[in-house]
């Protein structure tokens, strides 16, 4: 079956520090691919997407690749400020007008001052 | 305007009484699920539903049944309730294109089963 697994944290990062968090998935044919991010209390907002091999998706300054090589869709940031600390979902979608999603554990990340 | 809206946001209650959650879409989409988040986070999909039918129905007991009035709305009853129910549960929705297109998400509905 699908599978999405990423590292789960938390993540704790000092201010305009570098962010990778990584995100293998396991599938057959082509999902499209994802990354979620849930502020505190608050419910999910898409942050970034690819729907094919090589796309790049990229959103406030996070960016991710599709690579189907490695079956991967890390995330990255240049610069983290503290206010993107949040907890952050990898995601696949198979297709089909109806398929859900199937998400990673997520992973917390602290940006500090 | 909110695009996807839950009714209510938090829903306290004793074992055993049923209750209902509410969500409802403007997006005009066509497809609307049912994701269980966990206190660890874990987020797994229960149901979808397309124009009104159920899709996909993930082994989840059948004390939840979802009800869905008209395409833009999609309702979760649960009877029974069981301290395990304990979750936040989030409506979404999302355009048909064969799994290319985002989901949609609510602000999530906090259940906690005394």
């Amino acid at each position: 079956g699908n599978s999405v697994t990423q590292m789960e944290g938390p993540v704790t990062l000092s201010e305009e520090a570098f962010l990778t968090i990584n995100c293998t998935y396991t599938a057959t044919g082509y999902p499209s691919l994802f990354w979620y991010v849930q502020y505190p209390g608050e419910g999910l907002q898409l942050l970034l997407k690819a729907t094919k091999a090589d796309d790049k998706g990229s959103n406030k300054g996070f960016e991710a690749t599709y690579r189907k090589e490695t079956t991967s869709f890390h995330l990255e940031k240049g610069s983290v400020q503290v206010s993107d600390s949040a907890v952050y979902f990898c995601a696949l979608r198979k297709g089909g007008g109806a398929d859900g999603l199937t998400f990673g554990k997520g992973t917390h990340l602290i940006i500090q001052p | 305007d909110t695009a996807v809206s839950q009714t209510p946001k938090y829903l306290v209650t004793q074992m055993g009484n049923d209750k209902s959650i509410k969500c409802e879409q403007n997006l005009g989409h066509d497809t609307m699920y049912w994701y269980k988040q966990d206190s660890k986070k874990f987020l797994k999909i229960m149901f979808s539903y397309n124009n009104k039918e159920l899709i996909i129905n993930e082994t989840v007991p059948n004390r939840f049944s979802p009800k869905s009035p008209d395409k833009a709305h999609l309702n979760l009853h649960i009877n029974s309730l069981e301290l395990g129910d304990s979750a936040v549960y989030f409506c979404a929705s999302s355009p048909p294109g064969q799994g290319r297109h985002e989901q949609f998400f609510g602000p999530g509905t906090r259940l906690t089963v005394l």
